[in-house]
């Protein structure tokens, strides 16, 4: 059974704090995603990488980097969180169909 | 550009078929997608259909593409009380990770 397993499903972090969420398929999927989801808006894609130490910007990549170390790892981190980073956090790993992970669900406060 | 837009809301009756709707306006889509997202879960995918193929049927759902007008739906057939969810649309694009591109997403309500 293929899995996208992300490290937590709730977090609250304060203003200013670096954060680290994690990622980790085990499908040896070269192509990993990182989406935020919010009322309205949808999924949009923040950064995605489409091999190991490779990374390229999605729609909205303010605010946001990543690391790509092994294949089977994506971590997006939080530079400084900020209240407006507040969201739903998905991790999609993807070679035909796209699996995703279940969700991150951040509260800076 | 892509740009993948649905309507935000639609309440059918139980037993009665619903059809979602999507636009898209990228021409070079590969694939076209349907998650669902039931409340509190992950994305799951339901069903795709490749670019080059009009209609695909599986099960309840039906899938039609109309290329020339860049437009996507759902049908679900029988529509069921746990067939509410929010429902999304996405295009993937050749090149660069096949990135997918969501669209905003349409609640589907099931009434009694």
């Amino acid at each position: 059974d293929v899995k996208v397993t992300q490290s937590s499903r709730y977090l609250v972090k304060r203003t200013g704090e670096k954060v680290f969420l994690e990622c980790v398929q085990d499908m040896d999927h070269e192509n990993m995603f990182w989406y935020r989801q919010d009322p309205g808006l949808g999924l949009r894609l923040i950064y995605f990488s489409y091999d190991v130490k490779m990374k390229e910007k999605g729609d909205i990549p303010e605010g946001y980097s990543v690391s790509r170390e092994k294949k089977e790892r994506f971590s997006l981190i939080l530079e400084s969180a900020s209240t407006n980073q507040t969201s739903m956090y998905l991790c999609a790993s993807k070679r035909g169909e796209a699996f995703f992970g279940q969700g991150t669900r951040l509260t800076v406060v | 550009g892509e740009d993948v837009e649905q309507s935000l809301f639609l309440s059918v009756r139980e037993g009665d078929s619903s059809v979602i709707n999507c636009t898209y306006t990228d021409s070079s889509s590969t694939y076209l997608y349907w998650y669902k997202q039931e409340p509190g879960a992950g994305l799951q995918l339901l069903t795709y259909i490749f670019s080059n193929m009009d209609m695909k049927q599986d099960q309840r759902l039906t899938v039609l593409l109309n290329k020339k007008d860049k437009h996507l739906s759902l049908r679900i057939a029988d529509t069921q009380t746990g067939d509410s969810a929010i429902y999304f649309c996405a295009e993937s694009i050749a090149g660069g990770g096949n990135k997918l591109t969501f669209g905003t997403g349409t609640q589907l309500k099931v009434e009694l």
